[in-house]
């Protein structure tokens, strides 16, 4: 049972260039979710789809769109990359905003 | 604003008994606290949740007070592979967008 799958597991970009992140869940959940993680700050929701059909903004959502391609899929796509966009980024799916979430491993994403 | 603050680092040794203070001010009666375990290059794992008094289960207990401002996570008796980064959620007012995690306690294990 893989759970939560993100690809890539790292990339490296330049400033300008454009990229989309994947991820997917073989668990059913209604719920996917769009985290940063820096050092020192914790995990930062960017985008949430509350179930299939649905997206919204979390707290940090600017530089970044997302799309929900079924109940499986919900991707993250960076337009123009930035270096204030080097991060962690982690997909999580659950069942409700109250629900444990399960994770990916992450990807891993440089911007120079 | 709601915020999350959880101490930076813990150290311990084998066998002892951890408990992890987060600090959550302006959460509601049913607002939830889940708590999560994360190793380098690993997403979080989920380890224990709930939003009143005290639950336990096989790995952890969580111990919420009265006044809800604070919250424990109590590992028994831990091991060297407990060394990891371990954050607390509040997902407030059950929103989708006020899922606030702490910045992390990273716990040290020694023999």
């Amino acid at each position: 049972n893989a759970g939560v799958t993100q690809t890539p597991k790292f990339q490296v970009l330049k400033t300008g260039q454009s990229m989309t992140l994947q991820c997917a869940q073989d668990m059913n959940h209604n719920s996917m979710y769009w985290y940063r993680q820096d050092p020192g700050m914790g995990l930062r929701l960017i985008y949430y789809s509350a179930s299939e059909g649905t997206t919204d903004k979390g707290e940090v959502p600017n530089g970044y769109n997302v799309s929900r391609l079924n109940k499986r899929e919900f991707s993250l796509r960076l337009e123009s990359a930035a270096p204030s966009q080097t991060s962690v980024y982690f997909c999580a799916s659950s069942d409700g905003p109250d629900q444990p979430q399960h994770f990916g491993d992450g990807t891993r994403l440089s911007i120079l | 604003l709601a915020k999350t603050t959880q101490p930076i680092s813990m150290d311990s040794y084998e066998g002892q008994e951890v408990n992890i203070t987060c600090s959550h001010n302006n959460i509601a009666t049913n607002d939830y606290i889940t708590w999560y375990q994360q190793f380098p290059s690993q997403g979080p794992r989920f380890i224990i949740q709930g939003y009143k008094t005290k639950v336990t289960n096989e790995v952890a207990s969580l111990f919420i007070p009265a006044d809800r401002k604070s919250s424990t996570l109590s590992l028994p008796r831990v091991s060297l592979s407990d060394t990891a980064v371990y954050y607390c959620l509040v997902a407030l007012g059950g929103g989708y967008n006020k899922l606030i995690f702490g910045a992390g306690t990273r716990l040290a294990v020694h023999p």
